[in-house]
């Protein structure tokens, strides 16, 4: 079974400082992707950053950047220069190879707070 | 803007009651697949719709069932109402052109559901 884990309920960072929230996930599937998605109070859920398991270089969109350790099972998500408006809740997802086509797992998410 | 609308954005019902959840996938897109999200929680997969039929299914009983029509917008149908089915439920669309495990689902801003 595919598995995702946050472990940080809440992180707070300064405005134009940079934050990195965590994600492991457990898997035995060696085709895999792993997504980071940002959602607001309002409710929608807005996809990130992809990263699959066999792309050899770390994702990267804009000021967010994965940085995928695949023989640990992790894939951190590093917001760069933070903005007031990156405070909501972000969650880490995966899909396997099969028939479902992309089916998501997520983590529980990580609430972020931006302070100026 | 992702391009998927849901409707309504609230509801409210009583327990025992039924109740439908629509959904208008993104121009171009023929999957839609359906999560549902409790309060704290990561959203959990009810079951995806390709080519007008049911293509995978989470661990969610019969009572949830589901419609995709030939324009690709779907349906979400929940009979015989639980307190524990008040949720945020998502819909999410993509394509099916994209490899499996980066299938990248867009999704709508949810329906919020309060069962009393």
């Amino acid at each position: 079974a595919q598995k995702i884990t946050q472990t940080q309920p809440g992180m707070f960072v300064q405005e134009k400082e940079a934050v990195t929230l965590d994600c492991t996930y457990d898997t035995s599937d060696p085709s895999y992707g792993l997504f980071w998605y940002k959602q607001p109070s309002s409710g929608e859920m807005i996809f990130l950053i992809y990263q699959g398991s066999y792309d050899q270089q770390n994702a990267t969109e804009g000021r967010y950047s994965l940085n995928f350790q695949k023989a640990r099972k992790s894939a951190n998500l590093v917001i760069s220069a933070s903005q007031l408006g990156d405070s909501a809740m972000y969650f880490c997802a995966m899909t396997k190879s099969g028939s479902t086509l992309g089916r998501l797992y997520f983590g529980r998410g990580t609430q972020l707070t931006v302070w100026p | 803007e992702t391009g998927v609308t849901q409707s309504p954005t609230h509801l409210i019902k009583t327990r025992g009651q039924q109740v439908t959840l629509r959904c208008s996938s993104q121009s171009g897109h023929n999957t839609v697949s359906w999560y549902q999200q409790a309060l704290g929680q990561g959203p959990q997969f009810i079951f995806q719709y390709y080519r007008e039929e049911e293509n995978g299914r989470g661990n969610f009983p019969p009572r949830f069932s589901g419609l995709q029509f030939p324009n690709y917008s779907s349906e979400l149908n929940v009979n015989a109402l639980e307190l524990d089915d008040s949720a945020l439920y998502l819909c999410a669309s993509s394509h099916d052109r994209a490899r499996i495990a980066k299938n990248i689902q867009y999704f709508g801003a949810g329906t919020r559901l309060s069962v009393l």
